[in-house]
């Protein structure tokens, strides 16, 4: 597609169940990015890769989240025995080399993760 | 550690009136500053950037001026439209993280016909 896909776009799971969230990002751009939105709050960095390394993952919250890319291509978001307080909504965003020293970030429409 | 203080919302404003959303910032060295906005079912998109001092970045007829001496990066439009109605985010960029941008809280501009 033309833009940053993400899926699920809504998700409502159980507490301590596993979760996965895929993100596609454009064709092309080497840069993938995974924010967390909580109700009320900025966007918060967790993981970026480059490529399918991923240099950064300081803004993981907990050994409970994971991620991983394949090649330039499709990223999953993995987070384990979920909690209440991961409810929120994760955005992925993709930007090309020259766009990545730019500042400029393609966003998903988000996945909205619902913990109950 | 960087980061951005944006105004709090809601804003609701008259189609035709000026637009002024706060934004400042606290960073080490010289980031690059941006305003991305998220229209009603849509991802984020950038909006404008500036890259260094005394900058002025502009789209839509929205502007925003890189103040050094006053960290702030506001961001105004002379006459706001119905479609304008989102949420802005005010963002900046260092130099680690692979340029991953720091973000404010988002501030909803609702306008009314």
């Amino acid at each position: 597609g033309a833009g940053v896909s993400q899926s699920p776009s809504n998700k409502v799971t159980e507490k301590g169940k596993d979760v996965e969230l895929r993100c596609d990002p454009i064709s092309g751009h080497t840069a993938l990015y995974w924010y967390r939105q909580r109700l009320g709050q900025g966007l918060e960095f967790l993981i970026y890769f480059q490529g399918n390394s991923a240099p950064d993952k300081s803004g993981l919250p907990s050994d409970r989240f994971s991620a991983e890319r394949t090649g330039e291509s499709v990223s999953t978001l993995t987070i384990q025995r979920t909690q209440q307080e991961d409810s929120a909504v994760y955005l992925c965003a993709s930007s090309s080399p020259s766009g990545r020293v730019a500042g400029e970030l393609f966003f998903g429409e988000g996945s909205r993760l619902t913990v109950l | 550690g960087d980061s951005v203080t944006q105004m709090e919302g809601p804003v609701t404003l008259s189609e035709e009136a000026f637009l002024t959303i706060n934004c400042t910032y606290t960073a080490t060295g010289y980031p690059s500053l941006f305003w991305y906005v998220q229209y009603p079912g849509e991802g984020l998109q950038l909006l404008l950037k500036a890259t260094k001092a005394d900058d002025k970045g502009s789209n839509k007829g929205f502007e925003a001026t890189y103040r050094k001496e006053t960290t702030s990066f506001h961001l105004e439009k002379g006459s706001v439209q119905v479609s304008d109605s989102a949420v802005y985010f005010c963002a900046l960029s260092g130099t680690n993280s692979g340029y991953a941008l720091n973000f404010g809280k988002g501030t909803s501009l609702l306008v009314t016909p």
